[in-house]
């Protein structure tokens, strides 16, 4: 079954960065882009950016361009989400997810950044 | 302030039938289509309609969407206690080049 297994919580100093891991099973790993979205603590869903396996092709909102970071690593079937110069208002959940145009059927669990001083 | 504008809280009682509203623009709804997703505290998003009104297998039929002009509207019927949940919009923004969400609506059951 397709799976999407992300690494597991965080906690950095401000200014330093952190690197995510997302792990896919169960389907070609090339078929489709991978997305990251996060979620700060109570708050709603952001749109990060994008990554295309077949040829690592990426797709950043303007708000993450030039800080955030997206690779992938197709002989292993896993992708990457690294932030550059960590603030506070980036502690937040960090999903990666599997899409198709519209159809972004198959979520990671979620992995928990946390920003401290 | 989100892109696409949702209603912050809707609520129901079991059975009735209540509607969420998603309000974008010419550059996102207006030209491609909505999308909408159910989050359960404490889990990832899931897929509840894509493509306007398309429902991923698996997805009950009380579960349906629409989409007018710029306006996407999520419909759930025969309300239950399991549908309390945040709910959120997605659309392609072509003017961002980007997807956007919605900034979600609190379900009360």
């Amino acid at each position: 079954q397709v799976q999407l297994v992300q690494s597991g919580s965080e906690v950095k100093k401000s200014g330093a960065s952190v690197k995510v891991s997302c792990k896919a099973s169960g389907y070609g790993f090339r078929d489709y882009y991978i997305h990251w979205v996060r979620q700060a603590p109570g708050q709603g869903l952001e749109w990060m950016g994008r990554i295309d396996p077949t040829n690592g092709g990426t797709r950043y909102a303007q708000k993450f361009q030039g800080r955030v970071t997206l690779t992938r690593d197709t002989s292993i079937n896993s992708a990457y989400m690294e932030i550059n110069s960590l603030k506070f208002d980036d502690t937040a959940f960090y999903f990666c997810a599997r899409g198709r145009q519209q159809v972004w059927l198959y979520w990671g669990q979620g992995t928990l950044v946390t920003v401290s001083s | 302030q989100s892109v696409l504008t949702q209603p912050p809280s809707a609520s129901g009682t079991p059975g009735q039938r209540v509607t969420i509203s998603c309000s974008g623009s010419s550059s996102n709804i207006g030209g491609n289509a909505v999308n909408w997703y159910q989050q359960l505290p404490g889990t990832a998003p899931k897929l509840l309609i894509y493509s306007n009104d398309q429902r991923p297998a698996g997805v009950p039929d009380r579960f349906s969407g629409s989409k007018s002009g710029s306006s996407g509207s999520l419909a759930i019927s025969g309300l239950r206690s399991e549908d309390e949940a945040d709910y959120y919009c997605l659309a392609w923004d072509d003017s961002l080049n980007a997807w956007v969400f919605g900034g979600g609506t609190k379900l009360t059951v």
